[in-house]
């Protein structure tokens, strides 16, 4: 595989349940992240890994919960999620994380609320 | 924080030349980025700019201003494969991207 894979593409979860999202990338790249894609609003930025270590944690409520065990791996832990949190998420990664360095993004996983 | 302005929707036709404007207001700035998201898939990267100038790549050129807080995307000699969401993204401190609302932009025959 190459670039950065996301799964599941779509999740249908209720609002009792946990569910995980991974990310895996295969670029050698030191820095990953989560976003929140909505419809009719901006990518929203929620966390960023640097070199495995959280350096970034965008006022994101503490139902979503982000884990790094390597640099090449990023997992997005839900639960007790509401329906507003139904979005795309996409993660994405990079060189480094700072000046210059372009994201690559994965497909996203659909996630729905019910 | 970051404050960042592109039109919402654009249209235009083949084979034509558009610009896409991007403003910001900044508090740190590491470079602005564009991406280009066809409806349904990932952000794709199309260019950096750090410096002042026009960086040209292909059909697509980006320019920027530091001091006026400016960007804009061109894309020339249009196609329909071109019709998708533009993205200005500027970073800031520790090279956190903080993401515009994107431009739409339709090709049409």
């Amino acid at each position: 595989e190459t670039g950065v894979t996301q799964t599941p593409r779509h999740l249908v979860m209720g609002m009792t349940n946990k569910k995980s999202l991974k990310c895996e990338q295969h670029l050698g790249h030191n820095a990953m992240y989560w976003y929140k894609q909505s419809a009719k609003k901006p990518l929203e930025l929620m966390f960023v890994y640097s070199l495995e270590e959280r350096v970034e944690n965008n006022s994101v409520p503490s139902r979503f919960s982000p884990e790094c065990p390597n640099s090449s791996h990023l997992f997005l832990h839900l639960h007790t999620l509401q329906p507003e949190d139904s979005a795309l998420y996409l993660c994405a990664s990079s060189q480094s994380q700072g000046q210059g360095s372009e994201q690559y993004f994965g497909p996203g996983t659909r996630l729905t609320v019910t | 924080g970051q404050n960042i302005d592109q039109p919402t929707e654009m249209t235009a036709t083949e084979g034509a030349i558009v610009q896409i404007n991007c403003t910001y207001q900044t508090s740190g700035f590491n470079g602005l980025f564009w991406y280009q998201q066809h409806a349904g898939e990932a952000p794709t990267f199309l260019s950096y700019n750090v410096l002042d100038g026009l960086e040209e790549k292909g059909r697509f050129s980006s320019f920027l201003s530091r001091s006026k807080g400016y960007s804009y995307l061109l894309l020339k000699e249009l196609q329909m494969k071109d019709s998708a969401s533009y993205l200005c993204a500027v970073a800031g401190r520790a090279g956190k991207s903080t993401f515009g609302d994107g431009t739409t932009l339709t090709v049409k025959p």
